[in-house]
């Protein structure tokens, strides 16, 4: 066990649809990183949030968003949902800002599934 | 564009023997470079973590690699055990802002 959350882990949804997942570091963590896992595509980056501000961006789309909130924890929002968008998303969870040698600890994941 | 290529795709051995898997990058800045194991189903977990200036470090039976100057990483597994059945990641930070590149991994299955 991580000690990352994730809620829910499992999510059914219909094309259109938007959805939001959550997540909870690990006690003393600062950062979350978001991450996207298909098939055909291995784990993606989305987004990294450091003590509530944007702290890096990767390959997110337009239609996905994220905050993290004062307590830490963080959602990810995904709208106008594609069937492309059916896959695993990880939260991960760091001490700093993830900059230095750092480990990420990694959440156990939602799957989501469009249909 | 940042690339991370692991080779090979999969890989099947027995228990017991040796395996070394690839990593190439062409991510610039570099800022380190990560293994991670990751089981079927879940998360991914740190292995090792290099900076340039590291040519190698060692988790237990872990042992990876890094040339900075070809731009090569390797993971060498020690007398494999049936729970190394896992996807081994090679991810690279570089020095901007857009976070880690993953490669795709490696499928790696160890047989009894």
């Amino acid at each position: 066990d991580s000690g990352v959350t994730q809620t829910p882990k499992h999510l059914i949804t219909a094309t259109g649809q938007r959805v939001t997942l959550r997540c909870s570091p690990r006690s003393g963590d600062l950062s979350v990183y978001w991450y996207q896992q298909s098939l055909d595509q291995g784990l993606q980056f989305l987004i990294q949030y450091y003590n509530g501000e944007e702290r890096a961006k990767g390959n997110i789309l337009e239609r996905f968003s994220a905050q993290q909130f004062p307590d830490l924890h963080s959602e990810l929002n995904l709208s106008s949902l594609e069937l492309g968008d059916s896959a695993l998303y990880f939260c991960a969870s760091s001490v700093g800002a993830g900059i230095v040698l750092e480990t990420q600890y990694f959440g156990p994941g939602t799957r989501l599934l469009v249909l | 564009k940042n690339q991370v290529e692991q080779s090979p795709q999969s890989l099947i051995i027995l228990e017991g023997k040796n395996c070394t898997l690839q990593c190439n990058y062409t991510v610039s800045p570099f800022s380190n470079l990560r293994w991670y194991k990751q089981d079927t189903g879940r998360g991914p977990v740190s292995l090792t973590i290099m900076t340039f200036s590291e040519n190698t470090k060692s988790n237990g039976r872990y042992t990876a690699t890094l040339d900075a100057d070809t731009k090569q990483s390797s993971l060498h597994i020690t007398a494999s055990q049936l729970s190394d059945s896992a996807s081994y990641i090679c991810v690279v930070r570089g020095g901007g802002a857009d976070g880690l590149t993953f490669g795709k991994g490696t499928h790696l299955i160890i047989q009894p």
